[in-house]
């Protein structure tokens, strides 16, 4: 059962802050988070392994409550090159498959 | 540091017909994981391999099929081909297994007829 991600879309200013929610139903072992352009390869963000930890990335943060199987990433004073469509991909186990939510769409416009 | 290549880049088959997708892992990585990716969906695991051998498959009928070479570069055969099939199918990368980095490659878009 893939995870789910919510929201499905967000258009945001440039220099806006947002918010991607990534739900599973399982309990999970790590979260990767993935952007990927329009006709282009998904692109690496950042891995989390179950402790809670949170990571950044520039000004693209994420946290992971392995309790609640939940992740978050914080998008923070968005720029133009955030648009993209956001994945989240879970693992059950180390080793695990990855299975990937269906996306959160954000269009940052000038 | 080459990253991750696949052939061809686009490929159009009518059903019925077979097909092959190749991929060329990241200098240094010996772990290959395909998914397919249908429009406006995100990618959905087919099988990993690794040190050639088929280590996890995903919910994928078995005309969906595989191969990881010595030199880790790893194929993907679909045979009997439906239109459903139709999608861009990636491979992705990394090294060892346990909750590593995947680093995905262009993909090939096949489109079925």
């Amino acid at each position: 059962q893939q995870p789910v991600q919510s929201p499905q879309a967000v258009i945001l200013r440039e220099g806006e802050d947002a918010v991607i929610n990534c739900s599973s139903s399982k309990a999970l072992y790590s979260v990767h988070w993935y952007r990927q352009k329009h006709g282009e390869a998904p692109i690496f963000l950042m891995i989390l392994l179950k402790g809670g930890e949170q990571k950044g990335h520039d000004k693209i943060s994420a946290s992971f409550n392995e309790k609640k199987q939940q992740s978050s990433l914080y998008l923070t004073a968005s720029q133009l090159s955030y648009s993209g469509t956001y994945f989240c991909g879970t693992e059950e186990a180390a080793g695990n498959k990855l299975t990937f939510g269906g996306g959160t769409r954000v269009l940052v416009k000038p | 540091d080459a990253g991750v290549t696949q052939s061809p880049t686009h490929l159009i088959k009518t059903r019925g017909q077979q097909v092959t997708l190749r991929c060329s892992p990241k200098s240094g990585h010996d772990t290959v994981s395909w998914y397919q990716q249908a429009l406006g969906q995100g990618p959905q695991f087919i099988f990993q391999y690794y040190e050639e051998e088929e280590r996890q498959r995903g919910n994928f009928p078995d005309r969906f099929s595989g191969h990881q070479f010595p030199n880790y570069s790893s194929e993907l055969n679909v045979n009997a081909l439906l239109l459903g099939d139709s999608a861009l199918y990636l491979c992705a990368s990394s090294l060892g297994l346990a909750a590593t980095t995947q680093y995905f490659g262009p993909g090939t878009r096949l489109l079925v007829l």
